[in-house]
């Protein structure tokens, strides 16, 4: 199975602040998705990457950016953090996409005060 | 406008019994349909799938039934046991090449209880 792994599981920011979310897979595939989930919206997709250096905007692209300089790597960037993007961040790597799976890292609790 | 609906947010049922979640969409195009599991504090993880060619899978205990003219599916787990307790999100896929994604559901929270 894909092993995904988030780098930090608990952030404390302040607001104004540049925020780095790492994401690393250990399989060779090209599709990465970062979702946020907060409680009663379920998952919403922010952005996600079909291969290296190409970047497409999800349902909610504000506020974020994205960068993919190597295929295991998929890193978002809150350009400047707002108490609004306080969520739980959730990156996913495309394990059996052929049928749609996913295979999500264990999430990164993001909070901005 | 959402096009992967859970209505109910949440679900209570006794351990043994059947536990029956249900997710509508909108898109016809949407290929597979995914069922993910979700504890606190951890990432979903993959529970059972659906193509939108077949109408029924079957994985232990736990079945998907597909309605394609309903535009319906439904998660059925039976018998229902305690570490079962969890929020299970819907979701469909659009785009079945390299640049799909997943559309997800609100999710559904299920407490089963001993």
């Amino acid at each position: 199975d894909v092993k995904v792994t988030q780098s930090s599981r608990y952030l404390v920011k302040r607001t104004g602040e540049k925020v780095f979310l790492e994401c690393v897979q250990d399989m060779d595939h090209e599709n990465m998705f970062w979702y946020r989930q907060d409680p009663g919206l379920g998952l919403r997709l922010i952005y996600f990457s079909y291969d290296v250096k190409m970047k497409e905007k999800g349902d909610i692209p504000e506020g974020y950016s994205v960068s993919r300089e190597k295929k295991e790597r998929f890193s978002l960037i809150l350009e400047s953090a707002s108490t609004n993007q306080t969520s739980m961040y959730l990156c996913a790597g495309a394990g059996r996409w052929a049928s749609g799976e996913l295979f999500f890292g264990e999430g990164s609790r993001l909070t901005v005060l | 406008d959402q096009q992967v609906k859970q209505n109910s947010p949440s679900l209570s049922v006794q351990e043994g019994r059947i536990s029956i979640l249900n997710c509508d969409y909108t898109n016809s195009m949407f290929d597979y349909f995914l069922w993910y599991k979700k504890y606190p504090a951890e990432g979903p993880t993959f529970l059972i799938s659906i193509s939108s060619i077949k109408d029924k899978n079957e994985d232990g205990r736990f079945t998907v039934f597909l309605n394609k003219s309903a535009k319906h599916l439904s998660l059925h787990i039976v018998p229902s046991q305690p570490g079962d307790s969890a929020v299970y999100f819907c979701a469909a896929r659009q785009g079945g090449g390299s640049q799909g994604n997943l559309i997800f559901g609100k999710g559904t929270k299920l407490s089963v209880k001993p």
